[in-house]
């Protein structure tokens, strides 16, 4: 079983909708859940954290985490163009400090 | 705003040279980390350090791959006898806890 685990394909929204993003993870220790934002030939940038269970919201971005389904989510809200990104899902493994990424989720934001 | 800083942002080598990556992570974090990721591929783990002695590494960094802090705010990569399969993005991070800040990447092509 993968470590991290993003299944959707590209996703396709039009500018001001909802962009709705999940993950699943294997480690039933893990505490730490991070949300990076990658543009295409750059570093991924730490949009979201969150630790607890429930939500947690940043601007129009809102983290959801339901650790007893090993469960994470994204949610972007008006939708812009520059939100047109890869969105990658990170977990800390092990109780460590080392991250496991998904394969990253690909936003497409239609003006 | 704070950054980590990585040198070259692109870097050519003939397979079976050595390379070094560099990089000035954020001076007040405590941990370090390299991870790569193969172009199309997802984000991987290579090795972290922590109070100046590797705290933990992947399968993938072998005897070819080592890592250094020769001074109080470089941290480098080394790449003995690079393969063709070295080409990649390298990631540089640092962090105080979780959440990494990324360095802007450096580009090695391996030819």
């Amino acid at each position: 079983q993968k470590e991290v685990e993003q299944n959707s394909g590209p996703l396709s929204v039009p500018e001001g909708a909802i962009a709705s993003l999940n993950c699943t993870y294997s480690d039933r220790v893990s505490q730490s859940f991070f949300w990076y934002r990658q543009y295409s030939g750059k570093s991924p940038e730490l949009i979201m954290s969150i630790y607890s269970n429930g939500d947690k919201e940043d601007g129009r971005f809102t983290a959801q985490l339901n650790k007893a389904s090993q469960y994470v989510s994204l949610l972007i809200r008006d939708s812009q163009p520059s939100d047109s990104a890869t969105y990658l899902c990170a977990v800390n493994i092990g109780g460590n400090n080392r991250l496991a990424f998904g394969k990253g989720n690909q936003v497409v934001v239609i003006p | 705003e704070p950054e980590v800083t990585q040198t070259p942002s692109h870097q050519v080598t003939q397979m079976g040279q050595e390379v070094i990556l560099r990089c000035v992570p954020i001076s007040n974090h405590l941990y370090f980390y390299w991870y790569r990721q193969i172009l199309g591929q997802k984000v991987e783990f290579l090795v972290s350090f922590y109070n100046n002695e590797i705290s933990e590494k992947s399968e993938i960094f072998d005897d070819q791959f080592s890592v250094e802090r020769p001074d109080g705010s470089n941290f480098t990569l080394k790449i003995r006898s690079t393969k063709l399969e070295d080409s990649a993005m390298y990631f540089c991070a640092s962090s105080e806890t979780y959440g990494y800040t990324f360095g802007s990447g450096t580009r090695l092509t391996v030819v």
